[in-house]
């Protein structure tokens, strides 16, 4: 069965300071990886997806995430945070078989100045 | 264009009563999904369905919870009998065709409340 996981369920950086946060993946076939953040109270809007084209995939606000094989990774990162980046996020996986989407548990990013 | 509309974004329920949730897709998606989002956890899958049809619910409930998307109309979440435990945000989802490799659109998600 596929999971996700996502190391540290909540992050602290400084404005300006590097962002990274993780997620590792089980799967036996290829997958489909995505990152995802929610604001309060709002639903999930799609930051960045890795469908097996380059493995350093840009998306918005500034957010990259490198797809890994041989650590099975797919962390998120930004070089500088900023306040509005303050939210959480979510790592999500998809073999292409199967008709779900597989989520992480989360990790709550707060940015301090 | 307009997103993923849920309603009602609350709704509070006292034990025993039913909740509706209600989903309509992004204009021209025919592939919805209902996830469950408990506090301080991730999203779970509870179905996915085309017009018409269940295509998998491997992760509803056996009892008291049933989704449709009829030909017609939003498609919708019902929990009969509700207990405190499906205190919870719904979201619903669309995508344009199957979910291979394409995002998903979320809803703001219905957030139940249960007295």
């Amino acid at each position: 069965a596929q999971s996700v996981t996502q190391l540290g369920s909540h992050v602290s950086v400084s404005e300006g300071a590097l962002v990274l946060l993780r997620c590792n993946y089980s799967s036996s076939v290829p997958p489909y990886l995505f990152w995802y953040v929610q604001y309060p109270n709002q639903g999930l809007q799609l930051l960045l997806k890795y469908t097996s084209a380059a493995t350093l995939v840009k998306g918005i606000n500034g957010f990259e995430a490198e797809f890994k094989k041989s650590e099975t990774s797919f962390h998120l990162t930004k070089p500088s945070a900023h306040m509005s980046d303050a939210a959480e996020y979510f790592c999500a996986a998809h073999t292409g078989t199967a008709s779900k989407l597989t989520f992480g548990t989360g990790t709550r990013l707060q940015v301090t100045l | 264009n307009a997103g993923v509309m849920q309603n009602p974004r609350h709704l509070v329920r006292r034990r025993g009563q039913e909740a509706r949730l209600r989903c309509s897709p992004v204009k021209g998606h025919s592939h919805v999904y209902w996830y469950r989002q408990l506090p301080e956890e991730g999203l779970k899958f509870m179905v996915y369905l085309q017009k018409e049809n269940i295509i998998d619910e491997s992760g509803m409930p056996k009892e008291r919870f049933s989704a449709e998307f009829p030909k017609e109309g939003p498609s919708i979440l019902r929990i009969q009998q509700v207990v405190r435990g499906d205190s919870a945000a719904y979201f619903c989802a669309s995508s344009p065709g199957a979910p291979n490799t394409g995002e998903l659109f979320f809803g703001e998600g219905s957030r139940l409340t249960v007295l």
